[in-house]
């Protein structure tokens, strides 16, 4: 079966330090994968999709296959970055069924 | 400018009760999910429908079970609420096509005591 892996439970990154939020993935065949994000007291949202290869509020996502990595990355990281953040992995033939990681909170320090 | 309403935000029930967990999309999706939410356990699928009458079980459909009558709304139903049941409840929507992803409530956060 399927699963998504991400390690950190807690980050904590000061303001303007570079980012990375680490999600890796166990699949076989030619996943779907996708970063939502969570602010406090606000619904579950999704960030972005490696399909779509574009940065959204200055974060990106790059797919690597032979590392079956999916990490969320942002140069310089802003107050309001702090968030909890979930990877989650949609296979081929499975509906729309997402699988999500265990998410990783992110804490931007000033 | 809400599209999939959870009927409750937060609900307290007694061990052994029957609960009703209540969601509404508006935007005519076909598929629709049930999550939990957890500290350190994420999100964890425990039903799902991708048409009215149509259901599957997810990774955790232990306890509970679901209904969908009509395409907008679908029921998550814990027979005998237990303790370890206590939790946020994620509801989720989105269309058959493999779009962009969910559509997400604002939860339910259930204690059952």
């Amino acid at each position: 079966a399927q699963r998504v892996t991400q390690p950190e439970k807690l980050l904590s990154v000061f303001k303007g330090a570079p980012v990375e939020l680490k999600c890796n993935y166990s699949y076989s065949g030619s996943p779907e994968l996708f970063w939502y994000v969570q602010y406090s007291r606000q619904r579950l949202q999704l960030l972005l999709r490696h399909i779509s290869r574009e940065s959204i509020k200055g974060f990106t996502a790059d797919l690597n296959k032979g590392e079956t990595s999916f990490h969320l990355k942002k140069p310089f990281a802003q107050e309001e970055d702090s968030a909890m953040y979930y990877c989650a992995l949609r296979v081929t033939g499975g509906g729309n069924k997402l699988t999500f990681g265990t998410g990783t909170q992110l804490k931007v320090e000033l | 400018d809400v599209k999939v309403t959870q009927s409750s935000r937060y609900l307290v029930k007694r061990t052994g009760e029957k609960v009703f967990l209540e969601c509404v999309q508006d935007m005519d999706h076909e598929n629709m999910f049930w999550y939990r939410q957890d500290p350190g356990l994420g999100l964890r699928l425990i039903y799902f429908s991708y048409d009215v009458k149509m259901k599957e079980k997810g990774d955790i459909p232990e306890g509970y079970s679901v209904s969908r009558e009509k395409k907008e709304r679908f029921s998550l139903i814990l027979e005998s609420a237990s303790t370890n049941q206590t939790s946020m409840y994620l509801c989720a929507s989105s269309p058959s096509s493999r779009g962009p992803g969910y559509t997400f409530g604002s939860g339910t956060r259930l204690t059952v005591v």
